[in-house]
């Protein structure tokens, strides 16, 4: 059983383009969590989503930053027009449901140039 | 704003002794906790976790102690190794099976292992 699968771990991106960050949750899996982990800090949620719906988007920034979890396929983050305070590394965890263990991911280390 | 914070930042220990671990929280109602391994460039790995309807739990090597009164989380590691070096993480859940089970989580703390 594979664990939570992030693509790519490494992101380099030019400040005014665009980032998408996939992960991919365990099997059975359908809560997915995003976090932001700046270098040194904890990770800080963002967004917790179950299939097709948000839950909780409280720790998003309000602009430029969106997420989803379609029916088919991974959850995807995506930052438009990134700035240099976007460089950190993304986590993605899943959990069976409401309670249980969340799994996280390897991350995505976006570097933004 | 309400967090969960650590005391100490960076722990140095000789292999073999026993690490002790500190984390504070600020919200009384947080009512769940883990505590996470993070080494370098990977995600966070559970260790243990524990309500708060228990004051001690104990795994293999670890032991959790909760301290509701003054809202204190402890990470005790028995017979501390070099695999154990790493930035760990304590972190709650204020509404545990509740509409979210978002990680509130503490700044960490660097464990390094002498041998």
């Amino acid at each position: 059983n594979a664990g939570v699968m992030q693509n790519p771990r490494h992101l380099v991106r030019r400040r005014g383009q665009e980032a998408r960050l996939r992960c991919s949750p365990m099997k059975g899996h359908s809560h997915v969590y995003w976090y932001r982990q700046l270098p040194e800090e904890g990770l800080k949620f963002m967004v917790y989503l179950q299939k097709e719906n948000i839950i909780d988007e409280s720790g998003m920034p309000k602009e430029r930053f969106s997420a989803e979890f379609p029916k088919e396929g991974p959850s995807i983050l995506r930052i438009q027009q990134v700035v240099r305070g976007d460089s950190a590394a993304y986590f993605c965890a899943s959990s069976p449901g409401s309670t249980g263990e969340a799994f996280f991911g390897q991350g995505t280390r976006l570097t933004v140039v | 704003g309400e967090s969960v914070g650590l005391h100490l930042p960076t722990l140095s220990v000789q292999e073999g002794d026993n690490s002790i671990i500190n984390c504070a929280y600020s919200n009384s109602a947080s009512d769940y906790f883990i505590w996470y391994k993070q080494e370098s460039g990977k995600g966070p790995q559970f260790i243990i976790d524990i309500r708060s309807n228990m004051d001690k739990r104990q795994g293999q090597r670890v032991t959790v102690l909760l301290n509701k009164t003054v809202k204190h989380l402890s990470l005790q590691i028995a017979a501390t190794q070099p695999g154990d070096s790493a930035v760990y993480f304590c972190a709650e859940i204020r509404d545990y099976g509740g509409a979210t089970n978002k990680l509130i989580f503490g700044t960490g703390t660097l464990l390094a292992v002498q041998p």
